[in-house]
């Protein structure tokens, strides 16, 4: 199975500063058609996931240009700039390129400094 | 708007069973893939379980491989998840989710159902 390890596992930031969570894959994500699958998620307190960033760096329909993911091969960040309290939570990058099974990273806690 | 809602879920002793649903709308269900994706008390993300678009294959994590069974009903837009020799480490709360199309990634989720498993 493909392990996902992302860090920090905390983050503190400044309200209107930049955030960079890092995500690292055990093997290589580029699947056999050339495309990578690692996205993105963000679980605000008491919510379900929801998805931010897919296959590396499209944001999903309603995310703000904030929010930019990049990466290659199997080191990936996602990075927030000017965070603003809606944007604390829990972020998980979700590898799907080796399936099954399905893979999340642990999580990264965004809270504020 | 692509709404899933999970329904179904309780407290259960270790060793039994429990079946719970996923009504979807908004979107032609029988067009996509389906999932559970499961979260521990204070735990990460963890998928279960994929169904494919016509219920044809359907795919599980080791750990629940031959005690749980997901499956669906196109015509009722419906997803399931039956649970069968339910364990304390199956105490979590299951989220719904659709695949997006050619990507296996989790497009949208359900608000997610609790299962206590307990004595």
């Amino acid at each position: 199975d493909v392990v996902m390890t992302q860090t920090p596992v905390s983050l503190p930031v400044s309200l209107g500063g930049q955030a960079s969570i890092s995500c690292r894959s055990s093997q290589s994500l580029v699947h056999s058609n050339g495309n990578t699958y690692l996205h993105w998620y963000l679980q605000k307190p008491g919510q379900s996931p929801q998805l931010l960033i897919y296959r590396v760096s499209n944001r999903f329909s309603g995310v703000p240009d904030r929010f930019s993911g990049s990466g290659s091969g199997t080191d990936f960040t996602l990075k927030i700039s000017r965070v603003e309290p809606e944007d604390l939570g829990d972020y998980y990058c979700l590898q799907s390129t080796h399936f099954p099974p399905l893979t999340f990273g642990s999580g990264t806690k965004l809270e504020i400094k | 708007e692509v709404q899933l809602v999970e329904s179904g879920g309780g407290l259960v002793q270790p060793g039994r069973s429990l079946k719970f649903s996923c009504a979807a709308s908004g979107f032609t269900f029988s067009d996509y893939a389906m999932a559970w994706v499961r979260q521990a008390p204070k735990k990460g993300l963890e998928w279960v379980a994929t169904i494919i678009y016509d219920g044809s294959s359907t795919y599980y994590r080791d750990s629940v491989k031959g005690r749980f069974t997901i499956s669906r009903d196109n015509a009722k837009s419906t997803l399931y998840l039956q649970m069968d020799s339910l364990r304390s480490e199956d105490t979590a709360t299951y989220y719904c989710a659709r695949l997006a199309n050619r990507g296996g990634w989790f497009a949208y989720w359900g608000q997610g159902t609790l299962v206590t498993v307990s004595s």
